[in-house]
């Protein structure tokens, strides 16, 4: 079963503490995204990853960090840098070539509550 | 902000009715797509349309496209409960290999 998958979908955190969302795939993509989405918006970019150990930052990567050691994985850890974190993080892979050319493929997204 | 607008925020109408939405971006695209999100889920690929085209069907859906003015329009016709949805527009800029999204159209199908 092809996809995308991110765990855990519920995350709680208390303040001052690093944590790490997962995204994996088995689509054999090349390309990896991390999104945020706050109530009532559109995405955002935070940072995306062409090739395995490479990465670049999006629109607002400040208080996040990434990794890119395998092709398949690609976790977010958002540090306590942030400042404020609740919100709904989605990953999304896009297939060799991709260039725009064609659809994003999105995970379920994971929802990060700060207490 | 690079991201684009899209109006109106919420629309509500009643099943069976078309539903239209616009979207309006700043920067010349290589193409522009529609996506669906239902609440708290991921975004699905509903529809892409090319620079170089002005009109796109997919069964329920019409995409328009006019690079002059910068937008684009999603019309879903006869619309169902089950389109109760955010849809969402997305550029992909020229030159650049990531998508811009909107802010989003919060559409309501009342049964």
């Amino acid at each position: 079963d092809g996809g995308i998958t991110q765990s855990p979908k519920y995350l709680f955190r208390k303040e001052g503490q690093n944590v790490t969302l997962s995204c994996e795939q088995n689509l054999n993509h090349d390309a990896m995204y991390w999104y945020r989405q706050d109530p009532g918006q559109g995405l955002r970019l935070i940072y995306y990853s062409q090739i395995v150990n490479d990465f670049q930052k999006g629109d607002i990567a400040e208080g996040y960090s990434v990794s890119r050691e395998k092709k398949e994985s690609f976790p977010l850890t958002v540090t306590s840098a942030q400042k404020n974190p609740t919100a709904f993080y989605l990953c999304a892979s896009t297939p060799p070539g991709w260039a725009g050319k064609d659809t994003q493929y999105f995970g379920p997204g994971t929802r990060l509550t700060v207490l | 902000s690079q991201q684009g607008e899209e109006d109106p925020q919420a629309l509500s109408i009643q099943e069976g009715e078309n539903a239209t939405m616009n979207c309006s971006y700043k920067t010349s695209i290589n193409n522009l797509q529609w996506y669906r999100q239902n609440s708290g889920r991921g975004l699905v690929h509903l529809i892409l349309i090319r620079s170089n085209e002005r009109e796109k069907h997919s069964g329920r859906l019409r995409v328009t496209l006019d690079t002059s003015k910068k937008s684009s329009s999603l019309l879903i016709t006869a619309s169902r409960a089950a389109d109760t949805a955010s849809y969402f527009c997305a550029s992909v800029i020229q030159g650049a290999q990531k998508l811009v999204f909107g802010q989003g159209t919060r559409l309501t199908i009342n049964p």
